[in-house]
């Protein structure tokens, strides 16, 4: 059974910073293109990041370029998102969502909390 | 960014109802669309990719359509498991982007 499971979110003031990992199980998660999602309270998920399994190439929405980093570690089935200089709009729900075979984000995780605020 | 506009934002129907949600993409994003559902404090659920092709799982009461810039998600014989929100999302060109959203509430 393919398992997506995030951790890490939290408290954390403006300008600061978190890791998020998603652990994987289930599947040869190395053979997978990996997705950051999230969800602002009362909002519509909005896409973050994508890492692909092919030639790990990254990409980025404009909201957060330059602030975060999606990276994995196909040792540990783990997927991160470094976020660095944190905003009060960052404020969210973030997914991990793996991408099918020939389709967009068919296993989501539970999803993990991060709230910006001082 | 490509821009994806859904209609209506809520919709309220009934046991038994079918319902139709479209989706509009603000240019050409041939079939690359897909259409989740999510239900309160869960992560969304994939339904339709690639316009009309049923996910896995998904019952055949749900049927998707359309191409270009226009998408419709039609539920047949509506369930009281189907009182969700439903997002079109589109994956042609960077960056994913996804529609407002479509609640179908109870009536």
């Amino acid at each position: 059974e393919v398992q997506l499971l995030e951790s890490g979110g939290g408290l954390v003031q403006p300008g600061g910073s978190l890791r998020l990992s998603c652990a994987a199980s289930g599947f040869t998660f190395s053979d997978y293109a990996m997705n950051w999602v999230r969800q602002a309270p009362g909002k519509g998920p909005e896409w973050v990041a994508d890492l692909k399994s092919r030639d790990g190439s990254t990409h980025y929405a404009d909201s957060v370029k330059g602030r975060f980093t999606i990276s994995r570690d196909n040792s540990k089935n783990t997927l991160y998102l470094q976020m660095n200089n944190l905003r009060a709009e960052d404020t969210a729900i973030y997914y991990c969502a793996r991408d099918g075979p020939s389709r967009p984000w068919d296993y989501w995780g539970q999803g993990t909390l991060v709230t910006v605020s001082s | 960014d490509i821009q994806m506009t859904q209609s209506p934002s809520t919709l309220s129907a009934s046991v038994g109802d079918r319902v139709t949600i479209t989706c509009r993409a603000s240019q050409n994003i041939n079939t690359w669309l897909a259409w989740h559902q999510q239900k309160p404090g869960k992560a969304p659920k994939l339904l339709i990719y690639k316009a009309s092709n049923l996910e896995t799982g998904v019952p055949s009461r749900f049927s998707g359509s359309g191409s270009g810039t226009e998408f419709t998600l039609t539920i047949n014989s509506l369930q009281t498991d189907d009182f969700a929100t439903y997002y079109c999302q589109q994956y042609n060109s960077y960056s994913w982007t996804f529609g407002q959203g479509t609640k179908v509430e109870i009536k």
